[in-house]
């Protein structure tokens, strides 16, 4: 089965503070990406990567960026949280073929930024 | 106007009831199509792909009407378990074709 963990469940943070939120995946897909999930909104993509060392902006990358840097890690960094980025954060990671393909999620992360 | 479209609900039915949601993308040129399931306080999870032809799995039924661009979703025999957010996928071609656009999903409540 594949598994994608997420390096928290639940995170409190401050506002200015800089956040780390880690993604793993064990099944050497080649494609991550990072979605918060806000109540009527739905999944929204901030960012994903398709390789190693490569990235693209998804729909709401302004206060984020990201790093991949080993296949199978992919992480989001909040540079200065702010309140308005408090939102379940949710991974997912996918194989590459000549059309979309399943995405399989972690567990989410819920941040509360105050 | 939203890429996907889906009623937010909550459609509450009795167990043993035929639920039917429906849901409309704008973009006339995509061409991957997913139902996923969204239990409370957990991750997605892929539910069933939708082919042009239609497609069945137990209990549940995926229709695509290329022409109106909606997707449907037809649960049929409903159980308590099936209480879930049903999101309605459709892949993205501005990423090649990598990514994908979530609906904001219909809750379901299925009640004894």
């Amino acid at each position: 089965d594949v598994k994608v963990t997420q390096s928290s469940r639940y995170l409190v943070k401050r506002t200015g503070e800089k956040v780390f939120l880690e993604c793993v995946q064990d099944m050497d897909h080649e494609n991550m990406f990072w979605y918060r999930q806000d109540p009527g909104l739905g999944l929204r993509l901030i960012y994903f990567s398709y390789d190693v060392k490569m990235k693209e902006k998804g729909d709401i990358p302004e206060g984020y960026s990201v790093s991949r840097e080993k296949k199978e890690r992919f992480s989001l960094i909040l540079e200065s949280a702010s309140t308005n980025q408090t939102s379940m954060y949710l991974c997912a990671s996918s194989l590459t073929s000549g059309g979309a393909v399943e995405q399989f999620f972690g567990p989410g992360t819920r941040l509360t930024v105050l | 106007r939203k890429e996907v479209e889906q009623d937010p609900g909550p459609f509450n039915v009795p167990e043993g009831a035929t639920v039917a949601f429906n849901c409309t993308y704008s973009n006339s040129a995509s061409q991957s199509f997913f139902w996923y399931r969204q239990d409370c306080r957990k991750e997605p999870k892929l539910l069933m792909s939708v082919y042009s032809s239609g497609n069945e799995d137990g209990r549940f039924t995926a229709q695509l009407n290329r022409a109106s661009q909606y997707i449907s979703l037809l649960i049929r025999d409903s159980k308590l378990s099936d209480s879930a957010t049903y999101l309605c996928v459709v892949n993205r071609l501005d990423t090649g074709r990598r990514a994908l656009t979530f609906g904001s999903g219909t809750r379901l409540q299925v009640q004894p």
